[in-house]
């Protein structure tokens, strides 16, 4: 059972450039959640998904796009990527009234 | 928005001191999670308290939700290295689907 599972793990932009990170989970779960966690800023919501078929606009969404392609993917894309989206990123789902699942992060720095 | 501030930011203690974290609301929660991140790694879940005054214990852990469903802590009886993280608090206000995290609580244990 792997649980939350994000790709790739590492990765490295220029500026202006774009990118997809994508997330899976296979425990059937109906909410998926993008986080963006910077030092000392804590876990800052940029999109979620209630359900699939639905997305809505967390804490700091602008200048990136999401997409639930079915129940159990999730992803965020990032269409012109800047340096202040230099960041680790972690998907999460959860089954209604359920703590959040994390996955291991991704860690995208822009140069 | 709802706001949710956590104290202090960074607590060094002696392996065997206690430690304490504390988390406020900006506005009364419907419950609150604890989740612990060791370094490098993904948050994990803890505990979740729903009721007014709930107290839970988990070994030397012991979680409080205070009487106006605003403020919670978390207390560590006798750290040990292996309690190394960041501990965050969540709130969940009037959205079902969105936690609110905290900042978090670097703990660093001195063996």
């Amino acid at each position: 059972n792997a649980g939350v599972t994000q790709t790739p793990k590492f990765q490295v932009l220029k500026t202006g450039q774009s990118m997809t990170l994508q997330c899976a989970q296979d425990m059937n779960h109906n909410s998926m959640y993008w986080y963006r966690q910077d030092p000392g800023m804590g876990l800052r919501l940029i999109y979620y998904s209630a359900s699939e078929g639905t997305t809505d606009k967390g804490e700091v969404p602008n200048g990136y796009n999401v997409s639930r392609l079915n129940k159990r993917e999730f992803s965020l894309r990032l269409e012109s990527a800047a340096p202040s989206q230099t960041s680790v990123y972690f998907c999460a789902s959860r089954r209604e009234a359920q703590p959040q699942h994390f996955g291991d992060g991704t860690r995208l720095s822009i140069l | 928005g709802q706001q949710v501030m956590q104290i202090p930011q960074y607590q060094h203690v002696q392996e065997g001191e206690d430690f304490t974290t504390y988390c406020n609301s900006s506005t009364t929660l419907s419950n609150i999670q604890w989740y612990k991140q060791r370094p490098g790694g993904h948050p994990v879940f803890l505990i979740q308290l729903v009721k007014s005054g709930e107290v839970k214990k988990q070994k030397r852990l012991t979680f409080q939700f205070g009487e106006a469903k605003k403020n919670s802590s978390l207390h560590i009886t006798a750290t040990q290295t292996t309690d190394v993280g960041t501990y965050f608090c969540a709130g969940r206000g009037g959205s079902n689907y969105k936690l609110t995290f905290g900042k978090g609580t670097l703990l660093t244990v001195n063996p």
